[in-house]
């Protein structure tokens, strides 16, 4: 069984440029998260969707980032414009049932110059 | 207060020795309880789950939880220099599907 896919695994940009990240759940996951992580911390929820809908985005910063996923099936988190503080790695990660079992995809390294 | 609080570490401990990792949350409501584990520069890959009182064993892991005192742990025992990791503690809500991660814990074993 395919695992969670993710790209690009690292990007470069410059301030003010946007950015897009692509993820691919586990098939029949029909959770969908979207993470960042900081160097020393633990992953911090952005966005998570039951199918198509985004049950959960209050910590999404909606000024900058949005995020889509039509289908239900894959997912794509934007960053326009991208700030030197949204240097990160941003984690995609999927899930099936209740019980909240999380996995995750290998994650996009973000720098922003 | 953080949600999951976690010892950031590091922890050390030799090889072949018992590493006790611990983590306390606030929300009461906290349903389900994850140990993940990080290697640096990966993603988190998930060790031991837990939903109820007291204690689950896998192989070498075992995941303690009292949620009277909202307290979880995780035991490696005969650790080896590969768990060497960040090992992340995750409370989840709201039908589970909500899951708060802490800071995790720096853990590191010496050969």
């Amino acid at each position: 069984e395919a695992g969670v896919v993710q790209s690009p695994r690292y990007k470069i940009i410059e301030k003010k440029q946007p950015v897009a990240f692509w993820c691919n759940p586990i098939s029949g996951h029909n959770t969908l998260y979207w993470y960042l992580q900081n160097l020393g911390q633990g992953p911090e929820l952005l966005i998570r969707y039951e199918n198509e809908e985004a049950v959960d985005d209050s910590q999404l910063p909606k000024d900058r980032f949005s995020a889509e996923r039509l289908k239900g099936v894959d997912s794509t988190l934007k960053i326009q414009p991208a700030e030197l503080g949204d240097s990160a790695v941003y984690l995609c990660a999927s899930s099936s049932g209740g019980l909240g079992t999380q996995y995750f995809g290998p994650g996009t390294r973000l720098l922003v110059l | 207060q953080k949600e999951v609080e976690q010892n950031s570490g590091p922890l050390s401990v030799p090889e072949g020795a018992i590493a006790s990792l611990n983590c306390t949350y606030s929300d009461r409501g906290s349903q389900s309880f994850f140990w993940y584990r990080q290697y640096s520069g990966k993603s988190p890959e998930l060790i031991m789950s837990i939903y109820s009182n007291g204690d689950k064993e896998d192989g070498r892991f075992t995941a303690q939880l009292n949620k009277a005192s909202q307290y979880v742990s995780l035991l490696i025992r005969d650790s080896q220099p590969s768990d060497s990791a960040t090992y992340l503690c995750a409370a989840g809500v709201g039908g589970y599907q909500k899951v708060t991660f802490g800071t995790g814990t720096k853990l590191q074993v010496i050969p």
